[in-house]
């Protein structure tokens, strides 16, 4: 159990555009949610974390205009980057807990790039 | 001061050795501690969890666990070239709240 689905795994968009990550937890209700990114041979950092129905929580230093997350269900959260520019291609990796939060399933990640 | 620290490596060993990854961490409230394997262009993947002082085996993997001295470890016995990954250390703070990663330390096992 508690396998956590990312979708698309890769993605090229233009600058300017907004683009959707998914993230599903397919075998458990998540109660929480995280997103995080990965910059080339750097550790993972924490963007924000999400719980069902409420509003997400961001890090310092993240702007949440500019990366809106929606946790509509137990079993769904979504990234959206808007007006995407080349600095925000990074690898995006959501994660989802049950029960207890410091046991984090992570998805398979988002390769984002941005021309 | 990074909140978690480990050395980048790479860490070389020939295949069948103990590999042995090191991690410290600077907040005194973090309760629980991790370690993930991360295969290139790969999300995280949870080894190994541990909760209190002491040693936890699993198959070919221990963690072991020192609160006063601040100090997380991994040893891989038997290493082979399929462990060839980076090894990335997380401590979670029932303060924060936050599961905080290390940079990473790459490990190359060589047959």
């Amino acid at each position: 159990g508690a396998v956590v689905s990312q979708h698309p795994s890769r993605v090229i968009c233009k600058s300017g555009t907004s683009v959707k990550i998914e993230c599903r937890s397919l075998d458990f209700q998540a109660t929480t949610m995280f997103w995080y990114r990965q910059f080339p041979k750097q550790s993972l950092m924490l963007m924000a974390t999400s719980n069902e129905g409420s509003k997400a929580t961001y890090e310092q230093g993240v702007e949440k205009d500019k990366f809106l997350i929606n946790h509509a269900s137990l079993t769904l959260s979504t990234l959206t980057v808007t007006s995407a520019h080349p600095e925000d291609s990074s690898f995006y990796i959501c994660s989802a807990s049950r029960d207890r939060v410091y046991e984090q399933y992570f998805g398979p990640g988002t390769r984002l790039t941005v021309t | 001061q990074k909140e978690v620290e480990q050395n980048s490596g790479p860490l070389s060993v020939p295949e069948g050795a103990i590999a042995s990854l090191n991690c410290t961490y600077s907040d005194r409230g973090s309760q629980s501690f991790f370690w993930y394997r991360q295969y290139s262009g790969k999300s995280p993947e949870l080894i190994m969890s541990i909760y209190s002082n002491g040693d936890k085996e699993d198959g070919r993997f221990t963690a072991q666990l020192n609160k006063a001295s601040q100090y997380v470890s991994l040893l891989i016995r038997d290493s082979q070239p399929s462990d060839s990954a980076t090894y990335l250390c997380a401590a979670y703070s029932g303060n924060t709240g936050k599961l905080i990663f290390g940079q990473g330390t790459t490990l190359q096992v060589k047959p």
